[in-house]
């Protein structure tokens, strides 16, 4: 299976900083990646997919980069409702399955 | 509008069965397939198969092979989990989920892939 992996495990910042998160696919998984946002008791929402494209709602401080093995999720300017942990995640035709990276944990400083 | 209702919280004994139903209305059940991902305590997300309701068609990650089926109900648009043989390292919070697009490989095919709509969720407990 095509393993994410998230770094860092957890991130330390102040509300209004630029947060940027990492996650490095084990193959090329060209720009089918998607970034979830979980806050506690709360099932995981949608935030980025296919690389780059917010989903609806999302606000404009959410980004995404990156295709082949290498992604970013930056929130440019960070507001108290987003400390959260972030997953990222792809689905490969080969091999096949759906993968999840372990999360990156965003907590206030 | 989309929803998925998961069925109530399990408690189960070590080595017995858990099914978990997943009601899914607000669009053609048929059209998108069901992905079920569960959540232990204080972990991570973990994809455990997905099912193709129109043609009953599941498919499932390595790691619960032989030991999940996913199957579904048109007539009632709803979508189950079974999973045997429960042991402690089950206890989680599972989750139905649907896609909301996906892409198209080089051979055509469609894979759907980003989760826009979840259940709420179904905890079970593996206790003895």
């Amino acid at each position: 299976e095509i393993v994410l992996t998230q770094s860092p495990g957890t991130l330390s910042l102040s509300p209004g900083e630029r947060a940027t998160l990492s996650c490095r696919a084990s193959q090329n998984v060209a720009s089918y990646l998607a970034w979830y946002q979980q806050k506690p008791g709360q099932v995981p929402r949608l935030l980025i997919y296919d690389a780059s494209n917010r989903a609806t709602g999302v606000p404009a401080r959410f980004s995404g980069s990156g295709s082949g093995t290498d992604f970013t999720l930056t929130i440019s300017s960070l507001e108290p409702e987003d400390f959260a942990v972030y997953y990222c995640q792809q689905r490969s035709n080969w091999p096949p399955g759906v993968t999840f990276g372990q999360g990156t944990k965003l907590e206030i400083k | 509008q989309v929803h998925l209702v998961q069925s109530g919280a399990e408690v189960k004994k070590p080595g017995a069965s858990v099914k978990v139903s997943c009601k899914a209305s607000g669009y053609t059940f048929t059209g998108y397939y069901i992905h079920w991902v569960r959540q232990a305590p204080g972990q991570g997300l973990e994809w455990m198969g997905w099912i193709n309701p129109d043609s009953g068609t599941a498919n499932y990650a390595q790691k619960f092979q032989g030991r999940v089926t996913i199957t579904r109900d048109t007539s009632i648009s709803t979508a189950y989990m079974d999973l045997s043989r429960l042991t402690s390292g089950d206890t989680a919070v599972y989750y139905c989920t649907r896609a909301k697009g996906g892409y198209y490989d080089t051979s055509g095919d469609y894979y759907d892939y980003f989760f826009g709509y979840w259940g709420q969720g179904t905890l079970v407990t593996v206790s003895s």
